[in-house]
C-alpha cells in the first residue's frame, strides 16, 4: 500500500539554525514527491517537488529536498531557518497516473529567537 | 502559479442544517478537483475526486449521501455537508490541477458544527 512516514511530529530550532524534515514513503513505482507547507487556518503552499532527473530539487524560501530511492525517503533541508519558517510541513507522494496525493502526517515546526 | 479559490474560509451552523462549499479555478480550467478534509493537527484525508460533468469518485469510508460533490463546470466544484453534526466539524481543503499541472490547493474551509 502507499504511504507516507514523517517521524518527526513536533521541531523546535532556533534561528539561524539548520533544518531537515524526514520523509519516508512506500509506493510500487517511482513517485511523484512533493513538500507543502501550512501556516495555521491556511491552505497549503507548495515548497518543491521531485519527478525525476536530478534527485536534489530546489524549492521556494530556501529550503532543498534529496530524492533517496535507496532509503525511500525525500527529506527536506534548509542551511538556516528564519522565524517565519515556523508552520506545519506535509510530505506527500503522487502518481504519475494519476492526480492523487497521499500526504504525511505532518511536522510542525517550531522556530526560537 | 494557478489560482484556487474557495468559499466561505469559515462556516459556524446548527446541528442538523446542510452547509455549501464552494470551490474555484481562477484562472484554469479543472475537469477534477479534489477534496479533502483535515482534522484539528492532523494530516489531509482525501475525500473524493470531483469529476466534471460525471459523478465523484469517493474513497473507502466517506459518505456519499453526507457529502454530497456537484462539479457542473470547468470551473467550479461544490461539497455540501448534509444534515450537518458537531463530528463533521473539519477544516475542509479542496485542489484542482491546470491541463498538465501539479494541484494547486485553496486556502480551506473551516466547518464548525454546533
Amino acid at each position: 500500500a502507499q504511504s507516507v512516514t514523517q517521524p518527526d511530529i513536533h521541531i523546535t530550532v532556533s534561528e539561524g539554525a539548520s533544518l531537515e524534515l524526514r520523509c519516508n514513503y512506500s509506493y510500487g513505482a517511482t513517485p511523484y514527491l512533493f513538500w507543502y507547507v501550512q501556516s495555521p487556518g491556511q491552505g497549503l503552499q507548495l515548497l518543491l517537488k521531485y519527478f525525476s532527473g536530478d534527485t536534489l530539487v530546489q524549492g521556494i524560501k530556501g529550503f532543498e529536498a534529496e530524492f533517496k530511492r535507496s532509503q525511500s525517503s525525500f527529506n527536506l533541508r534548509k542551511p538556516s531557518v528564519h522565524w517565519s519558517d515556523a508552520a506545519e510541513y506535509f510530505c506527500a507522494v503522487g502518481s504519475p497516473n494519476t492526480d492523487k496525493l497521499i500526504f504525511g502526517t505532518g511536522t510542525r515546526l517550531q522556530v526560537f529567537p | 502559479g494557478a489560482v484556487v479559490s474557495q468559499h466561505p474560509s469559515w462556516v459556524i451552523c446548527k446541528s442538523g442544517t446542510s452547509v455549501k462549499i464552494e470551490c474555484r479555478s481562477l484562472d484554469f480550467q479543472a475537469t477534477t478537483m479534489f477534496w479533502y478534509r483535515q482534522f484539528p493537527k492532523q494530516s489531509l484525508m482525501l475525500m473524493a475526486t470531483s469529476n466534471e460533468g460525471s459523478k465523484a469518485t469517493y474513497e473507502q469510508g466517506v459518505e456519499k449521501d453526507k457529502f454530497l460533490i456537484n462539479h457542473a463546470s470547468l470551473t467550479l466544484s461544490t461539497l455540501t455537508v448534509t444534515s450537518a453534526h458537531p463530528e463533521d466539524s473539519s477544516f475542509y481543503i479542496c485542489s484542482a490541477p491546470p491541463p498538465g499541472d501539479i494541484q494547486y490547493f485553496g486556502a480551506g474551509t473551516r466547518l464548525s458544527v454546533l
